[in-house]
């Protein structure tokens, strides 16, 4: 079974602040990363989907690369609200293979 | 549009008792699984189907059962409850089991057995 890392587990950071996370995995094999916003008692929600090395996503403050080589992608949250304060979920796709999930970012953005 | 729909949110069952989360999606999407959260762990695949009549184990099956006779639908069925599986269990669809396809969650079924 592959292994899906993410860090830190937690942070707070006040609200203002740009912050970033890690998503780790194995890249033998890759097909796609993606990322989704989980809310407490909500769906998680589909924030990118990456294919490419190289590949940078946007979407509002919030953007995303991906390193397929060494295995990373990056998840920048620039000015943080509070409404940001979400787990943030990382899964790998590989070849053939269902998807493997990391266990998360739990970010809280204090105003 | 209604998207993923699963039922209940809470239930507190007992141990040995047995239910079913009821689970559907208004995309005609061929694939669809079921995840187990706990914490400090990330999602964990318990079944999975690629299409209807056709289902497969993920990685953590034992204990649950589950069936696709219709595209829409994809119920779980839990068979005598215990308490480790106390979790939070989301049911996931996507256009096809392609890893670039975006998966569409349910908004999660909080189960506690005691």
């Amino acid at each position: 079974i592959l292994n899906v890392e993410q860090s830190p587990q937690s942070l707070h950071v006040q609200e203002g602040d740009s912050t970033n996370f890690t998503c780790s995995f194995p890249s033998s094999n890759f097909y796609a990363l993606h990322w989704y916003r989980w809310e407490t008692a909500k769906s998680p929600e589909a924030l990118f989907v990456m294919t490419l090395n190289g590949d940078e996503k946007k979407k509002g403050r919030i953007s995303a690369t991906l390193n397929t080589k060494e295995g990373y992608s990056y998840l920048y949250i620039k000015g943080s609200q509070p409404e940001d304060s979400a787990t943030y979920l990382c899964a790998l796709g590989n070849y053939g293979q269902n998807f493997v999930f990391g266990p998360g970012t739990r970010l809280s953005v204090l105003p | 549009n209604a998207g993923v729909t699963q039922t209940p949110k809470f239930q507190v069952l007992k141990t040995g008792q047995s239910m079913t989360l009821q689970c559907a999606q208004d995309m005609n999407h061929e694939y669809m699984s079921w995840y187990r959260q706990d914490p400090g762990m990330g999602l964990r695949l318990i079944h999975y189907s690629v299409g209807a009549g056709i289902t497969d184990q993920g990685e953590v099956p034992n204990g649950y059962n589950v069936s696709r006779s219709t595209t829409e639908d994809f119920p779980l069925r839990l068979l005598s409850a215990a308490p480790s599986q106390t979790s939070v269990y989301f049911c996931a669809s996507s256009l096809t089991t392609g890893a670039g396809n975006t998966i569409y969650f349910g908004e999660g079924s909080w189960l506690t057995v005691v």
